[in-house]
């Protein structure tokens, strides 16, 4: 149980393009969700935190205009990269809670790579 | 500010020992701590979750909860080399109903064969 999705898994863009990252609950209802970026050889970096439903609470110094997150249903956030640089070249991962517990499952990450 | 920390390593032993691992952690409020194995390259995986001080075990894994002392750690006995991977501690906040939890920065473990 406790199965978290992500896909594409790998992702090569253009400078200035927008990329769409999914992270999908398999087997359980998130009520919570968790996006995330990782640096090679750094620890994880929260981004963001979303409910169903509601919007997304930040992290201090995130763009929220520039990191767009979605959080429709209860197995189903989206990130989407905007105008995406290659400075935002990164491993975003993102992870999932059901209700009434903090356990946080993740999912597999995205490779991205801005060009 | 809510910290955790972790020797960053490497902690190197041999195959078949014991190796410990260890955490701190600021908030006295926490009530919720988490041990996560993460692989070069991949996302991290739940190992396991503590909530009462004393010890939980489970298969080669024991976590222990001290928190008059704030301190969480993981014993991994008759390590083998597929457990060589970046161990991060995570912790919840107390004060906070939000589900977010605070990573410490990892330890890298080096199972010699």
């Amino acid at each position: 149980g406790a199965v978290v999705s992500q896909h594409p898994s790998r992702v090569i863009c253009k400078s200035g393009t927008s990329v769409k990252i999914e992270c999908r609950s398999l087997d359980f209802q998130a009520t919570t969700m968790f996006w995330y970026r990782q640096f090679p050889k750094k620890s994880l970096m929260l981004m963001a935190t979303s409910n169903e439903g509601s919007k997304a609470t930040y992290e201090q110094g995130v763009e929220k205009d520039k990191f767009l997150i979605n959080h429709a249903s209860l197995t189903l956030s989206t990130l989407t990269v905007t105008s995406a640089h290659p400075e935002d070249s990164s491993f975003y991962i993102c992870s999932a809670s059901g209700t009434f517990t903090d356990t946080q499952y993740f999912g597999p990450g995205t490779r991205l790579t801005v060009l | 500010q809510k910290e955790v920390e972790q020797n960053s390593g490497p902690l190197s032993v041999p195959e078949g020992a014991i190796a410990s691992l260890n955490c701190t952690y600021s908030d006295r409020g926490s009530q919720s701590f988490f041990w996560y194995r993460q692989y070069s390259g991949k996302s991290p995986e739940l190992i396991m979750f503590i909530y009462s001080n004393g010890d939980k075990e489970d298969g080669r894994f024991t976590a222990q909860l001290n928190k008059a002392s704030q301190y969480v750690s993981l014993l991994i006995r008759d390590s083998q080399p597929s457990d060589s991977a970046t161990y991060l501690c995570a912790v919840n906040i107390g004060s906070s109903n939000t589900g977010k939890l605070i990573f410490g920065q990892g330890t890298t473990l080096q199972v010699k064969p």
